[in-house]
């Protein structure tokens, strides 16, 4: 079946550690990929987005992410996280309608001070 | 951006019973959509509503449990209809920002049903 796997629940790490999400997904062809934040309390926001070109994509607040199509995986990277980047992050694939995304299982992620 | 604002922000509903979620968006939008995220999980398409005709539904999902309407480009409802415990979810609207292909959310809908 066609899926969207995050491959960490929860991770907990120290204010300056750097991050990495793993994120990788299982349709063939044309997909573009997403990572979504949710910070508590708040609603669903959007970090940063693939669609074409550079596979190095630069967000918000200091993320970034590498599509890499040869293990179809788009893992999020920040290399120095704040406490404020305590958040619910959600990796999303979009493979054939736009607005028709397919939902990673969600990371929780807390920073430590 | 696009503002989304969504009411209930939370209920509490009784099992057998309906209830009717509404989503109004501050400017005119083609593509709106309906998410659920239960408990542990995360989200999933409902549907797509579309304005002037039915909503198309995704596989699992049928309009005799979760009628939706889109009188127009501003604004859609759900209904969760004939609730039970399993329907204890977060409920989202979302909107497509067509010229950057973002979708943007609505904070959500907590319905418990009991």
């Amino acid at each position: 079946a066609q899926s969207v796997s995050q491959h960490n629940h929860h991770v907990i790490l120290s204010e300056a550690a750097s991050l990495e999400l793993g994120c990788n997904y299982s349709y063939g062809g044309t997909v573009n990929l997403f990572w979504y934040v949710q910070y508590p309390g708040q609603h669903l926001q959007l970090l940063l987005k693939y669609f074409s070109g550079d596979p190095l994509v630069k967000g918000i607040k200091g993320f970034e992410a590498e599509f890499i199509k040869s293990k179809f995986s788009f893992n999020l990277r920040k290399p120095s996280v704040q406490w404020s980047d305590t958040a619910e992050y959600f990796c999303a694939v979009n493979p054939d309608s736009w607005g028709k995304l397919q939902f990673g299982a969600g990371t929780q992620v807390v920073v430590t001070p | 951006s696009a503002v989304i604002s969504q009411k209930p922000s939370r209920d509490i509903c009784q099992r057998g019973t309906s209830l009717t979620i509404q989503c109004q968006v501050d400017s005119q939008v083609t593509m709106m959509f309906w998410y659920r995220q239960q408990p542990g999980q995360s989200l999933t398409l409902i549907a797509t509503a579309n304005q002037g005709s039915e909503a198309t539904y995704e596989s699992g999902f049928v309009i005799d449990k979760f009628p939706i309407s889109r009188p127009n480009l501003t604004f859609s409802t759900l209904t969760v209809s004939n609730m039970s415990p399993e329907d204890s979810s977060i409920y989202l609207c979302s909107v497509l920002a067509e010229n950057t292909g973002e979708l943007f959310f609505g904070e959500g809908s907590r319905l418990t049903v009991l």
